[in-house]
């Protein structure tokens, strides 16, 4: 198994651009979410998703979007990039998020995003 | 909202020594609570975890606690190595979301 993969590792925008950051993972896991990390801050949940078709928000959820159209794929899409949105992102998934049904996370290696 | 404080920021210890990183989480509803480590340009990935109906446990220099009444949780790590430096993120789930603590940058000085 890959586990969890993400794309690109590394990405330099413009203010106003978009993107899509990539996520996949070969686990069959239900459960996927998505993070920001920042300095002195761990990680915030942007958005979350507990199967295919079904996402909500997170805690910063604004400047974001997600959808699931299969249990593998999770992207996060920035629809016009702000320089607060400079940050290391993060991808998780797990089986399940049911109380002691395997709801352990496993993250991606991560992708470094700077907006000048 | 839901919030997990996590102290100290910054541990610095002697190799051999013992350190012990702790948490403090709010909502009452969280019943999960993993630990991860997390290396320089790496992501975070799960040392131990404890849930809500558990006190405590072990494995090998790795210990939790968790007093849910206090609504707090800690890591022990006895014999600290110096491949023990890192990241540590303490974090507590309750339904479908899981809050992180700011971290706690551990030195094991050899």
């Amino acid at each position: 198994n890959a586990g969890v993969t993400q794309t690109p590792k590394f990405q330099v925008l413009k203010t106003g651009q978009s993107m899509t950051l990539q996520c996949a993972q070969d686990m069959n896991h239900e459960y996927m979410s998505w993070y920001r990390q920042d300095p002195g801050m761990g990680l915030r949940l942007i958005h979350y998703s507990v199967g295919a078709g079904i996402t909500d928000q997170g805690e910063v959820p604004n400047g974001y979007n997600v959808s699931r159209s299969t249990t593998e794929d999770f992207p996060l899409r920035l629809l016009s990039a702000a320089p607060s949105q400079t940050s290391v992102y993060f991808c998780a998934s797990s089986y399940s998020w049911v109380e002691h049904i395997q709801e352990t996370q496993y993250f991606g290696p991560g992708t470094r995003l700077l907006v000048l | 909202g839901e919030n997990v404080e996590q102290h100290p920021s910054t541990l610095s210890v002697q190799e051999g020594d013992s350190a012990v990183i702790k948490c403090t989480y709010s909502d009452s509803a969280s019943n999960y609570f993993p630990w991860y480590k997390q290396e320089l340009g790496k992501g975070p990935q799960l040392i131990i975890d404890i849930r809500s109906n558990v006190g405590e446990k072990k494995d090998q220099r790795i210990a939790v606690t968790l007093n849910k009444t206090a609504k707090h949780f800690s890591l022990h790590i006895t014999e600290t190595q110096p491949e023990d430096s890192a990241v540590y993120f303490c974090a507590a789930r309750g339904g479908f979301k899981t809050i992180f603590g700011a971290g706690t940058r551990l030195f094991v000085k050899a």
